[in-house]
């Protein structure tokens, strides 16, 4: 069965400081790969998306993720962090035989402070 | 967020109401989905739609009831709810591949209808 776990519920940064957000996952075949974020009260807005090609896949509001197979981890990455970064942000995959789902992770809260 | 819409973004209803839900997405997809977003839970999909067909029901209670009159449009009927209902819904939209994608594509969330049931 597919899954997805974000081992850390919340993170902790300080603003200008490098952020990771981690996710790895379990899927049958070749997964794709999607980090949103949501800010209160809100849905979850697109970031980026990993499908094929270059591992390092660059989104939205200077996030990047890299996709890693042999460690079938994704995680989230930004080289500076800004306050309004803070948000929670869900990994999600889809393949193997449910191919209609987005696996969602349970969410990591990203506090980045002044 | 503008490529999909929900209405109402707030909803109070007691348990013997009956309400419905709606979304309409402007982005010409046509697969649609309906999650159910609670405290300390991971988003839970509830209902899908690909070109207005039911394609999964994750054994969900008989107190929702889905319509999907087409592609843009989506509703949510609710009727004698739980407190345990409450939560944010979610709708999505995504394109579909069907046979030839095998995979859901990005989807592309409403902003959710915050739902408390007294």
């Amino acid at each position: 069965a597919q899954s997805v776990a974000q081992p850390e519920d919340q993170v902790n940064v300080a603003e200008g400081n490098p952020l990771t957000v981690k996710c790895t996952y379990s899927v049958s075949g070749n997964p794709y790969l999607f980090w949103y974020v949501q800010y209160p009260n809100r849905g979850l807005q697109f970031l980026l998306k990993y499908i094929t090609g270059d591992n390092l896949v660059k989104g939205s509001y200077g996030f990047e993720a890299e996709f890693n197979k042999s460690q079938t981890s994704f995680h989230l990455k930004k080289p500076s962090a800004l306050v309004s970064d803070s948000a929670l942000y869900f990994c999600a995959v889809s393949g193997g035989d449910s191919s209609y789902k987005l696996i969602f992770g349970s969410g990591t809260r990203l506090l980045v402070r002044p | 967020e503008t490529g999909v819409t929900q209405t109402p973004r707030h909803l109070v209803m007691g348990m013997t109401n009956k309400k419905s839900l709606k979304c309409e997405q402007h982005l010409g997809h046509n697969a649609m989905y309906w999650y159910k977003q609670s405290a300390k839970k991971p988003l839970e999909l509830m209902f899908v739609y690909s070109l207005e067909e039911r394609v999964e029901n994750n054994s969900v209670p008989s107190r929702f009831s889905p319509e999907c009159p087409n592609s843009s449009h989506l509703f949510l009927h609710l009727h004698t709810l739980q407190p345990e209902d409450s939560a944010l819904y979610l709708c999505a939209s995504s394109q579909d591949r069907g046979i030839l994608g095998q995979r859901t594509d990005t989807q592309y969330f409403g902003p959710g209808t915050r739902l408390t049931v007294l």
